[in-house]
């Protein structure tokens, strides 16, 4: 069955270094997007991502923040000076076209700002 | 502003019985619901979802309910296993209207006993 892979599982950086969070969503799947759930909290939306641009972004996702889908398979997530404050599980997610089809999930990739 | 809610934190059920999950919300521009399943360390997992023209979904055990009028949104799981043991998530988006970045609830942890 395919399924969405996230790489690294765990990343440790230090505060203020750039990270890189990859995914290689579902292989006809058209719609790529970020969560992201900090320890405790709820899964909250990022981005999504259709037709090589984003569509929809939300109040989280600023400037430092960027999306990029680099080939054909893959798309990521770069964080460009993190904070204390970015440490949480970061869920890529993918679906297929049309309006009413469901979101699916990778395993997540746990990000530790120190 | 909690727009999608589960006033549970978590519900124990007897292992056979009938579990029953609860989810509000408040953005009247919702148009699709899905349930997710999470376990530790893992991504959410797609279980059912519901579209609003719609007020009943069945998928084997699992039955999604919606009333649209009362904003309310429930999953029946029946009989219960002990495997359904997790945590549940409700979600919402607005495909239609082109944000479909979805919005997760706090989540209930259920935990079946034998």
């Amino acid at each position: 069955e395919p399924e969405v892979t996230q790489t690294p599982s765990h990343q440790v950086t230090q505060m203020g270094q750039e990270v890189i969070l990859r995914c290689v969503p579902i292989s006809n799947h058209l719609y790529f997007y970020w969560y992201r759930q900090i320890l405790g909290q709820k899964v909250e939306f990022l981005v999504s991502f259709y037709n090589n641009e984003i569509s929809e972004k939300s109040e989280i996702f600023d400037d430092q923040f960027s999306v990029e889908r680099p080939d054909g398979s893959n798309f990521t997530l770069k964080i460009r000076s993190t904070k204390l404050e970015d440490s949480a599980m970061y869920f890529c997610a993918s679906r297929s076209a049309g309006p009413f089809n469901e979101q699916f999930f990778g395993p997540g990739t746990r990000l530790t700002v120190l | 502003d909690q727009q999608v809610k589960q006033n549970s934190p978590s519900l124990s059920v007897q292992e056979g019985r009938i579990s029953i999950l609860n989810c509000d919300y408040t953005n009247s521009m919702f148009d699709y619901f899905l349930w997710y399943k999470k376990y530790p360390a893992e991504g959410p997992t797609f279980l059912i979802s519901i579209s609003s023209i719609k007020d009943k979904n069945e998928d084997g055990r699992f039955t999604v309910f919606l009333n649209k009028s009362a904003k309310h949104l429930s999953l029946h799981i029946v009989p219960s296993q002990p495997g359904d043991s997790a945590v549940y998530f409700c979600a919402a988006s607005a495909p239609g209207g082109g944000a479909d970045g979805l919005t997760f609830g706090k989540g209930t942890h259920l935990i079946i006993q034998p």
